[in-house]
C-alpha cells in the first residue's frame, strides 16, 4: 500500500528565511510525486511535480528514491508563501490515477 | 473558463436532510473524483468515475452516492446527513493522458 507521511502539521518562519516542507512516502512501485499547494479557503493547485524538475514561485523539491523523500524547499520564503501544502503520491490503475496525500503542512510566513 | 465548477460554493443544512453537491468539468478528462477535507485538513478520496463507471469506492457510508450522468459531469447526493459529514468536499478531474489532477473550489458543508 502507497503511504505519503507530512510530519510537519505546522511550520513558522519568518520572511526571508528558507523554508523545508517535509514529505516521505512508502510505494513498492515506480513513484510520482507532486506538491500541491491550497491558500487560504481557495482550491488545490499544482505548485511542482518531480518528473518536470522544475521550480515554481522559487520552490523546489528533489526526489530522494534512497530516503524515499520529496521535501519542498525553498532559500527565501515570503508571506504570499503561507498556505497549506500537501505532498501527493500518485498511483495508474487500469482506468486512471489515484492521488494519496499526505496530511499537509501549514506554513505560515510571519513578516 | 473554469476548468472544473462546483456548486454550491456553501450548504448548511440540518441533520437528517438529503443534499446534493454538483460538479461539472469542461477539460474532456475521462476521470472524476470527490475528496473531502475534513477538519483537520486531511484529505482523502472518496470516489472516481472513468467514463460514468464507478472506479473508486473507498469505505465512504452508504448514505454517500456519487451519479455521473456523463463524463463531465459528477454529483454527490448524500442521505440522512450527520455530524461528522460537515467538511470541504472537492470534486477533480484528470485523463489518462494528462500528468495531474484539477480540483474544483470546494463545496463547504456544515451539518447543524
Amino acid at each position: 500500500a502507497q503511504r505519503v507521511t507530512q510530519p510537519e502539521k505546522l511550520l513558522s518562519v519568518f520572511k526571508g528565511a528558507p523554508v523545508e516542507l517535509k514529505c516521505n512516502y512508502s510505494y513498492s512501485g515506480s513513484p510520482e510525486l507532486f506538491w500541491y499547494v491550497q491558500y487560504s479557503r481557495q482550491r488545490l493547485q499544482l505548485l511542482l511535480r518531480h518528473i518536470s524538475r522544475e521550480s515554481i514561485k522559487g520552490f523546489t523539491a528533489d526526489l530522494n528514491k534512497g530516503e524515499t523523500s520529496f521535501h519542498l524547499k525553498k532559500p527565501f520564503a515570503q508571506e504570499e508563501d503561507s498556505a497549506m501544502y500537501y505532498c501527493a503520491l500518485r498511483r495508474w490503475e487500469t482506468s486512471g490515477s489515484r492521488l494519496t496525500f499526505g496530511e499537509g503542512t501549514q506554513l505560515t510566513v510571519n513578516p | 473558463d473554469t476548468a472544473v465548477s462546483q456548486t454550491p460554493k456553501y450548504l448548511v443544512t440540518q441533520m437528517g436532510n438529503d443534499k446534493s453537491i454538483k460538479c461539472e468539468q469542461n477539460l474532456g478528462h475521462d476521470t472524476m473524483y470527490w475528496y473531502k477535507q475534513d477538519s483537520k485538513k486531511f484529505l482523502k478520496i472518496m470516489f472516481s468515475y472513468n467514463n460514468k463507471e464507478l472506479i473508486i469506492n473507498e469505505t465512504v457510508p452508504n448514505r454517500f452516492s456519487p451519479k455521473s450522468p456523463d463524463k463531465a459531469h459528477l454529483n454527490l447526493h448524500i442521505n440522512s446527513l450527520e455530524l461528522g459529514d460537515s467538511a470541504v468536499y472537492f470534486c477533480a478531474s484528470g485523463g489518462t493522458s494528462t500528468d495531474t489532477q484539477y480540483f474544483g473550489p470546494g463545496t463547504r458543508l456544515t451539518v447543524l
